[in-house]
């Protein structure tokens, strides 16, 4: 079965810093890859996706992640923080078509900003 | 656009009742998924709905159970309540016949919080 680590529980980082998220994935071949935010008292929202070709996606609020089949990593990425982005961010996996909606989440890490 | 509504936004039952939570999904997706959110954990699947049939179930107890109606909101049901079973639970929903990447892609409500006593 497939699974995602998210090493990092809670992360702080002063506003203007960069901001790097990890996220491991245990699966035989390439899946669907996800980051999702959630604000408290929110839902999940869709930060950015990823299948196949370029490794590096651009996704919404100016994040970036970066597919490396090697290393099974798909790290979540922001050049500089703004207070706004202090959430709960969720990696996840998804299978191939025809298993569409069946996410694995990571348990996710609590981002902290600083002003 | 509405996206995917929930209702009740929070409620409270005591161990062994039962509880229905209601989902309508975002205008145009057919497709709905619930999921199970424990504090301070990620989401777990618990299944999916898709032309008003189960299509795909996660680990949990047969205590869960689902409907989609005709215009293709769902519901949820939980029997025999535990304190486990406090949690936010989520409804997503998609649209089916999607290729690729947009077969993924999911739509999230903002959940209904169950707290068991």
């Amino acid at each position: 079965a497939q699974s995602v680590t998210q090493p990092d529980i809670h992360i702080t980082v002063s506003e203007g810093a960069s901001l790097e998220l990890r996220c491991n994935y245990s699966y035989g071949a390439t899946p669907y890859l996800f980051w999702y935010v959630q604000s408290p008292g929110q839902g999940l929202q869709l930060l950015l996706k990823y299948f196949s070709g370029d490794t590096l996606v651009q996704g919404i609020k100016g994040f970036e992640a970066e597919f490396k089949r090697s290393q099974s990593s798909f790290n979540l990425r922001k050049p500089s923080v703004h207070w706004s982005d202090a959430a709960e961010y969720f990696c996840a996996v998804g299978l191939e078509p025809g298993t569409a909606s069946k996410l694995t989440f990571g348990t996710g890490t609590r981002l902290q900003v600083m002003l | 656009d509405a996206g995917v509504t929930q209702s009740p936004t929070h409620l409270i039952k005591t161990r062994g009742q039962q509880v229905t939570l209601r989902c309508s999904p975002k205008s145009g997706h057919d497709t709905v998924s619930w999921y199970q959110q424990a504090l301070g954990q990620g989401p777990q699947f618990i299944f999916q709905y898709y032309e008003e049939e189960e299509r795909q179930r996660g680990n949990f107890p047969d205590r869960f159970s689902g409907h989609q109606f005709p215009n293709y909101s769902s519901e949820l049901n939980v029997n025999a309540l535990l304190l486990g079973d406090s949690a936010l639970y989520l409804c997503a929903s998609s649209r089916a016949g999607q290729v690729g990447i947009g077969a993924n892609v999911l739509t999230f409500g903002a959940g209904s919080r169950l707290t068991v006593l």
